[in-house]
């Protein structure tokens, strides 16, 4: 159980366009999805924090207008990023968490490549 | 100063040893700690919930001093199948907020 997953699992893409990760908890209901970047020989950082139906809460730094986060139910986020270049080039990584399941622990996805050339 | 901080190593060791990782943390309000470990181009998992009274799971050993903010690990009678990144988790404010990785520490088991 508590099976979380990306999709796409990689992505190329030109500069300037818009990509969109789906996160889905597939066996659960995920209350709160979590959104994680992760730079080559990086630590996994926290970028935004979705509760359903809510707006999502952004960690200093990240920009809510470029990562435009939607988390419409309780098995779906979104995170679309506008207008990518090439340094968002990066692993995303979502997560769930559910207190149904118990306590605390976050489920993670298998995480998404983005190359942005 | 980063909030987890874990030597980055490499540490290479040999089959059937034991190592043990160290890492630090500043927050004093942080509420829970976790190891999760990463294999390589892939997502982190947890390994296991660290506890101030300590825990043991397997060959595996966690141990959380709250007075100095320092979280350990201990594998022992190491595997090949241990080569790995251990992440170093703090959550700030228990469920209800995000995790803060450490960078890792690179583990290298060698036949």
């Amino acid at each position: 159980g508590a099976v979380v997953s990306q999709h796409p699992s990689w992505v190329i893409c030109k500069s300037g366009t818009s990509v969109k990760i789906e996160c889905r908890s597939l066996d659960f209901q995920a209350t709160t999805m979590f959104w994680y970047r992760q730079f080559p020989k990086q630590s996994l950082m926290l970028m935004a924090t979705s509760n359903e139906g809510s707006k999502a809460t952004y960690e200093q730094g990240v920009e809510k207008d470029k990562f435009l986060i939607n988390h419409a139910s309780l098995t779906l986020s979104t995170l679309t990023v506008t207008s990518a270049h090439p340094e968002d080039s990066s692993f995303y990584i979502c997560s769930a968490r559910s207190g149904s399941l118990g306590g605390e622990t976050q489920y993670f996805g298998p995480g998404t490549r983005l190359l942005v050339l | 100063r980063k909030e987890v901080e874990q030597d980055p190593g490499p540490f290479n060791v040999p089959e059937g040893a034991t190592v043990a990782f160290n890492c630090t943390y500043s927050n004093s309000a942080s509420q829970s700690f976790f190891w999760y470990r990463q294999d390589c181009r892939k997502e982190p998992k947890l390994l296991m919930s660290v506890y101030s009274s300590g825990n043991e799971d397997g060959r595996f050993t966690a141990q959380l001093n709250r007075a100095s903010q320092y979280i350990s690990l201990l594998i022992r009678d190491s595997k090949l199948s241990d080569s790995a990144t251990y992440l170093c988790v703090v959550n700030r404010r228990g469920g209800a907020d995000g995790l803060t990785f450490g960078k890792g520490t690179h583990l290298i088991i060698q036949p």
